[in-house]
This record gives C-alpha cells, structure tokens and sequence, in this order.
C-alpha cells in the first residue's frame, strides 16, 4: 500500500499569509494526487486532482504543484473561510490512501 | 446540479450488519466509478471500497475486507454498502464520493455527500 504524509500536522496563520502544506507518497504516483478541504462538521470539498488541476469552481488562490512523491498544496492569500483541515490523497492505485490531514487555524 | 445523499445509518451492536445507500441525481450515475470513505470521531479520512460504473469490478480496504460489500443499482442510481461483523472501530461517519472521470475505475473524486453516522455500540 502506498503510505502518504503530510507536513506540518497544524499550522498558525493569519488572514493574507501565504500558506504551504507538503505532501509525500512512500512510491512514485506520477502526479495522480488530489487535495481535499474540510470545515468542522462538514464534508470533504475537492480542491485539486492531477497534482495541480483545480476543480470547477474552487478560486485560483489554491494551486498545487509535484510529482512523483512530493507535491505542495499553497494558499496565496489566506482568507476566514480557508480555516479548516487539509487532505491529500494518491489515486494511483487502490487501495486509495490519505494523508492524515493539516489543520490551519487563527494565528 | 450533481447530488449525493447518504442514508440508512445509525446504532448497531458489534456484530450486527447495516445496509447504507446513496442516492445520485444530476449526471448519468453508471458512466461513472464510486467512493465509500469513512471517518470516524476526531480522525482523518479513511477510504473504505470502490466499485466501477458498470459495477463488475470492486475494491476493499483491508480493514473491511469479507465484512463489506459495494454494490449498485444503476436503474435506481443508487450505490449501497452492506456492512455486517460490525465492530466498535468501524464507528464513524460514511461518505459515498463520485469519480471525477467517466469510465475511469481509478480517478480523483469531484463530488461527496453529506455524510451519513454509523455507530456501533453496546
């Protein structure tokens, strides 16, 4: 099974900060890796498929980037509704694995 | 507009069995691949089965392999998990999640319901 990792596990920030979270896979993925956010008490919303493919209707301030086993999820400018708990996830073979989440809160 | 709503969960005792559905609307639900993915209080997103759009082929996460079973009805557009052996640890909330691609048995998920709680308890 392919092992994914995140870092930091939670992170301070204030409201413009540009934020980065970092992602690894145990084996190479190509750029099959997808980014996930969630609020409290809510479900999943996509953010990002193919490593740095937005999906319909997220804003541009959300980019990914890499390939292979390290990928990056940045915020450019963080805002009040981007508080939450941020997920990657490998779909490059099953079965399908998660990292264990970033928490960004209120600095 | 695409929706996903779950339903049917509730509490068991370990040991029992529960049947969950998802409802589709707003796209042509056998075009495309389905996601079970639990989780469970205060913890992080478990993927749980997979099943292709025409339903011949499946996948299963270790820890519910033999217990579960995905299925689904493409005439009712409706994907199942049948659970039974439940244990405490598979206490958690169940999201089922739409493939972003057609016809792609591994593709990213655009879409998720709403979540549907499963407890099992004595």
């Amino acid at each position: 099974d392919i092992q994914m990792t995140q870092s930091p596990s939670s992170l301070s920030a204030s409201v413009g900060d540009r934020v980065t979270i970092t992602c690894r896979a145990s084996q190479g993925i190509s750029n099959y890796l997808a980014w996930f956010q969630q609020k409290p008490g809510k479900a999943p919303k996509s953010l990002i498929y193919a490593a740095s493919s937005l999906q319909s209707g997220v804003p541009s301030k959300f980019s990914g980037s890499g390939s292979g086993t390290d990928f990056t999820l940045t915020i450019s400018s963080l805002q009040p509704e981007d508080f939450a708990t941020y997920y990657c996830q490998q779909y490059n073979s099953y079965p399908l694995t998660f990292g264990p989440g970033t928490k960004v809160d209120i600095k | 507009e695409v929706q996903l709503l779950e339903s049917g969960g509730g509490l068991v005792q370990p040991g029992g069995s529960l049947r969950l559905s998802c409802a589709a609307s707003g796209f042509t639900f056998s075009s495309y691949a389905m996601s079970w993915v639990r989780q469970a209080p205060g913890k992080g997103l478990e993927w749980v089965s997979a099943i292709s759009g025409s339903g011949g082929s499946t996948y299963y996460a270790d820890s519910v392999k033999g217990r579960f079973t995905i299925s689904r009805d493409n005439s009712k557009n409706t994907l199942y998990l049948q659970m039974n052996s439940l244990r405490a640890e598979d206490t958690a909330v169940y999201y089922c999640a739409k493939a972003l691609l057609w016809f792609r048995e591994l593709s990213p998920f655009d879409i998720w319901g709403q979540g549907t709680m499963v407890t099992v308890s004595s």
